[in-house]
């Protein structure tokens, strides 16, 4: 069973609005870790955010912000006021065993979005 | 922030030959790394886990004499693609978590590989 689900492969916006990437996971673990990167065409991956599951609040770095519903288990990241730089790939990925010594990151098959001027 | 840096970016390389692809953290010790491949437009699969010092984890259906990996210090871990074909051709980037610290991952910029 797939752990992480994007179900929109692409998505557009216009420049200076915001806009919501879809992300749900799957896991068994009580503690566990849920990322977003940001992946240009550059092909390197850059960190967005990152909510623990134990956070009560939901995260937000700058005009990143994940909307974090834990009993549906998704974890949608929200781009405000898009800019044109923010056209790339973008993963959800969640991190299981945070307790344990070994860490796996497992990715989601990606949104691309595109901002339009 | 962390660095974690790849080298080369890209290669190409003829069928049959072996490609070393490098992943250094520059100013952190990372007792792990991973290696992922990421085919086109679909999401990075987790290849392996190298830990310093030790054998590599490789995932389900990566073949261990294929993709050879070596974590011979804190700070760089190799991958080698040995006799390589043209199927072998795609994105290969590492990431590295640091000893300390709140155990984020750091990734490196990527390399592609072009088997001809």
């Amino acid at each position: 069973a797939q752990k992480i689900t994007q179900t929109q492969p692409g998505m557009f916006v216009q420049e200076k609005e915001a806009v919501t990437l879809d992300c749900t996971y799957d896991t068994s673990d009580q503690s566990y870790g849920l990322f977003w990167y940001k992946q240009p065409s550059s092909g390197e991956m850059i960190f967005l955010i990152y909510q623990g599951s134990y956070d009560e609040q939901n995260a937000t770095e700058g005009r990143y912000s994940l909307n974090f519903q834990k009993a549906r288990k998704s974890a949608n990241l929200v781009i405000s006021a898009s800019q044109l730089g923010d056209s790339a790939m973008y993963f959800c990925a969640m991190r299981e065993s945070m307790n344990t010594g070994f860490q796996k990151l497992v990715f989601g098959t990606g949104t691309r979005l595109l901002v339009s001027p | 922030g962390a660095v974690v840096s790849q080298h080369p970016s890209r290669v190409i390389c003829k069928s049959g030959t072996s490609v070393k692809i490098e992943c250094r953290s520059l100013d952190f010790q990372a007792t792990t790394m991973f290696w992922y491949r990421q085919f086109p437009k679909k999401s990075l699969m987790l290849m392996a886990t190298s830990n310093e010092g030790s054998k590599a984890t490789y995932e389900q259906g990566v073949e261990k004499d294929k993709f050879l990996i070596n974590h011979a210090s804190l700070t760089l871990s190799t991958l080698t693609v040995t006799s390589a074909h043209p199927e072998d051709s795609s994105f290969y980037i590492c990431s590295a978590r640091e000893a300390r610290g709140t155990g984020e991952l750091f990734f490196g910029e990527g390399s592609r590989l072009t088997v001809l």
